[in-house]
């Protein structure tokens, strides 16, 4: 079966530090893949997608990037945190149209 | 721009009453329907996928799909408790497999 990781499961930040989260799923192969920023009382906002390695797509404008070193692994990072980037931070994939989440990261930048 | 609405709620249902969530899309070339569950401070879990018009049923639940009208709602019988959550619909459209999601209907189920 699928299994998605997501690390770390919390964080607080300065502003103006670095980020790096990480998802990694197992039990599949050539997976979509997506980063969701979830603001407190707000729906679910698309970040990045990649359909492949190396293969990212940018929904919103911002102080975040997103990579895809090998097939299962997907990277959001920042190279200067912001106030407004705090949030619970949500990976998923999909094969086909469903779509499955990872348990999130909920980042506090102070 | 492809909307998905929701009542935002809090729905408050009687436990061991149906509880009925609603939701309506934007996009008439939609294809594919999901509701999600949210626990607080938990990850969206997929509890019911829709791709036909008419009812589907899952224990408890049941999708329903009309897409002459745009609309797809969610029913839990004999609500229980631990049904209080936020529940996201989401829509794809086949072309290009992007899902969009409702804000949510914060369902309290009151014992």
């Amino acid at each position: 079966s699928q299994t998605i990781h997501q690390w770390p499961a919390t964080l607080v930040q300065p502003v103006g530090s670095p980020l790096s989260l990480e998802c990694t799923v197992e039990g599949t192969s050539n997976p979509n893949l997506y980063w969701y920023r979830q603001a407190a009382g707000r729906g679910l906002q698309l970040l990045f997608y990649s359909v492949g390695i190396g293969q990212i797509s940018s929904e919103v404008p911002q102080n975040l990037s997103a990579s895809r070193p090998q097939d299962r692994q997907f990277i959001l990072s920042s190279k200067k945190l912001l106030l407004s980037d705090s949030g619970f931070y949500l990976c998923a994939w999909s094969v086909r149209d469903e779509q499955f989440f990872g348990p999130g990261t909920r980042l506090t930048v102070l | 721009q492809k909307e998905v609405e929701q009542n935002s709620g809090p729905l408050s249902v009687p436990e061991g009453a149906i509880a009925s969530l609603n939701c309506t899309y934007s996009d008439r070339v939609s294809q594919s329907f999901f509701w999600y569950r949210q626990y607080s401070g938990k990850s969206p879990e997929l509890i019911m996928s829709i791709y036909s018009n008419g009812d589907k049923e899952d224990g408890r639940f049941t999708a329903q799909l009309n897409k002459a009208s745009q609309y797809v709602s969610l029913l839990i019988r004999d609500s229980q408790p631990s049904d209080s959550a936020t529940y996201l619909c989401a829509v794809v459209e086949n072309r290009d497999d992007k899902i969009i999601f409702g804000k949510g209907t914060r369902l309290h189920i009151l014992p």
